[in-house]
C-alpha cells in the first residue's frame, strides 16, 4: 500500500527567508503524481504544485519549487521569499497515475511565518 | 464561478441525531469527492461521484453514512445516528475530467461537525 510521510509537524521561518518542507512516500508504482496542497486557517485547501513522476525536471510555480528525488522517494517543497500569506498547513499527497479518485495524504506540516 | 460551496459551515449536534451536509461543486465539474479530516491529520477519502454515479466508497463510510448526487449537480452527505467519533471536518471537492485522474481538486471550506 502506498503511504505518504511528513516528518515535520511544524516549521517556522522568518518572513522573506526560504523554507523547505519534507515529504517521503512509499510506492511500488513507476508512474504517479505527487502534490503539495496548502490549507490556510479556516480557508479551503488549494493545490500549490504538482509533479509527474516520469518528468525529471522539478516543478516550479513562482516562489514554490520542489526537489523530486524518485529513487529516494522524496518530494520536498521549497518556498522562497516567504510571505505572511504562506502561513498554512501544507499537505503532501500521492496519486497513482491510473487512479480515478484516490489521493493518499500525509499528515501535514504547519508552517508559521515570523514577521 | 464562486468555487465549491458547502453548507452548513458548522454543525453541533447531540449524539444519536442525524445530520446532512450539502456541497455545490463548480458548475462544470463532473467529479465530486467527499473527504473527512480530523485535527492534525490529512484528509481521508470517503466517496467519489462521476456525474450522478457513486463509483467508490471507502471502508470508512459505514452504513450510517450515505451520499447522493442527484442529477450530477449538488451532493449531500448524511450521517445517521451520529457518534462522538464522527466529529470532524467534512470536505467536499470537485474536478473536471473524462480521463485519468489528475489529482487537481478544488475544495470547499468544509463543514465542521461536533457531536456532543
Amino acid at each position: 500500500a502506498q503511504t505518504v510521510t511528513q516528518s515535520q509537524p511544524e516549521m517556522s521561518v522568518q518572513e522573506a527567508e526560504t523554507v523547505t518542507l519534507s515529504c517521503t512516500y512509499d510506492t511500488s508504482e513507476s508512474d504517479y503524481y505527487l502534490f503539495w496542497y496548502k490549507q490556510p486557517p479556516s480557508r479551503q485547501m488549494i493545490l500549490v504544485i504538482r509533479q509527474e513522476a516520469y518528468k525529471q525536471q522539478n516543478a516550479t510555480e513562482n516562489r514554490f519549487s520542489v526537489n523530486f528525488q524518485k529513487a529516494a522517494k522524496s518530494f520536498s517543497l521549497k518556498i522562497s521569499d516567504s510571505q505572511l500569506g504562506d502561513a498554512a498547513m501544507y499537505f503532501c499527497a500521492y496519486s497513482r497515475m491510473d487512479s480515478n479518485y484516490q489521493l493518499i495524504w500525509g499528515a501535514g506540516t504547519k508552517l508559521i511565518i515570523k514577521p | 464561478d464562486t468555487g465549491v460551496s458547502q453548507d452548513p459551515r458548522h454543525k453541533i449536534t447531540k449524539r444519536g441525531q442525524n445530520v446532512t451536509f450539502r456541497c455545490d461543486p463548480i458548475s462544470e465539474h463532473n467529479r465530486l469527492y467527499w473527504y473527512r479530516q480530523t485535527l492534525g491529520q490529512g484528509p481521508e477519502f470517503l466517496t467519489y461521484f462521476q456525474n450522478e454515479a457513486q463509483l467508490e466508497k471507502s471502508r470508512l463510510l459505514s452504513d450510517r453514512f450515505s451520499a447522493e448526487r442527484p442529477k450530477g449537480s449538488f451532493s449531500t452527505l448524511e450521517i445517521q445516528r451520529t457518534e462522538q467519533g464522527d466529529s470532524a471536518m467534512y470536505l467536499c471537492a470537485s474536478s473536471l475530467g473524462s480521463g485519468h485522474f489528475t489529482g487537481e481538486l478544488f475544495f470547499g471550506e468544509g463543514s465542521r461537525l461536533t457531536v456532543l
